[in-house]
């Protein structure tokens, strides 16, 4: 069964660094996400792609964040300039056009 | 902004039991409300998916319930099974944006 996936499982940058996580969707998925869950709290939406732009973002989603489709199948979330609190599991989900989306396990960041 | 709760955020019951899990948002305006099942340092799973226009979805011994004039959603798991322990969102989308809740940790004994 197609399932989304996701490098690296686990990143450990220092402060101030430059971090991307990949994702790769399913393959004949349209939409594209991002979320974070910092460690004993909710999911949070950060940003859905589709059509190779942004559809919606959450406040979340500042300056320090961007995502990019380099190509037909990676999927990718940028963050400039870490801080100590974007340390989280950031996951990756696609979606068909079904609204069930299909999550990604995670990679989890550890910024020191 | 939409805030969604859910209710009890831990539960144990013995193999074999019904249970109820419970989910409530305060902004009924939503496109749909999707249950999901997340394993420890797991991603999460889709469950059941209703659409803001259904009442209810089944699959197996799964029944979720939606009644957006309350704010309110309900999970039904039937005949409970050590293999359904673990932690059950809810998350509804407002506006192309999502929310959760914080998740109710199930553990079922055997």
């Amino acid at each position: 069964e197609p399932e989304v996936t996701q490098t690296p499982s686990h990143q450990v940058t220092q402060m101030g660094q430059e971090v991307i996580l990949r994702c790769v969707p399913i393959s004949n998925h349209l939409y594209f996400y991002w979320y974070r869950q910092i460690l004993g709290q909710k999911v949070e939406f950060l940003v859905s792609f589709y059509n190779n732009e942004i559809s919606e973002k959450s406040e979340i989603f500042d300056d320090q964040f961007s995502v990019e489709r380099p190509d037909g199948s990676n999927f990718t979330l940028k963050i400039r300039s870490t801080k100590l609190e974007d340390s989280a599991m950031y996951f990756c989900a696609s979606e068909q056009s079904t609204d069930t989306q299909y999550f990604g396990p995670g990679t989890r960041l550890t910024v020191l | 902004k939409q805030e969604v709760t859910q209710i009890p955020a831990a539960l144990s019951v013995p193999e074999g039991e019904n249970l109820v899990l419970n989910c409530s948002f305060t902004d009924s305006a939503i496109y749909n409300l999707q249950w999901f099942r997340q394993d420890p340092g797991k991603g999460l799973t889709s469950l059941l998916l209703i659409q803001s226009s259904q009442r209810e979805q089944t699959s197996g011994r799964l029944n979720a319930s939606l009644d957006k004039s309350s704010g309110r959603s309900t999970l039904y798991i039937a005949a409970s099974q050590p293999g359904d322990s673990a932690t059950y969102l809810c998350a509804v989308e407002n506006f192309n944006k999502f929310y959760f809740g914080s998740g109710t940790k199930l553990n079922v004994k055997p």
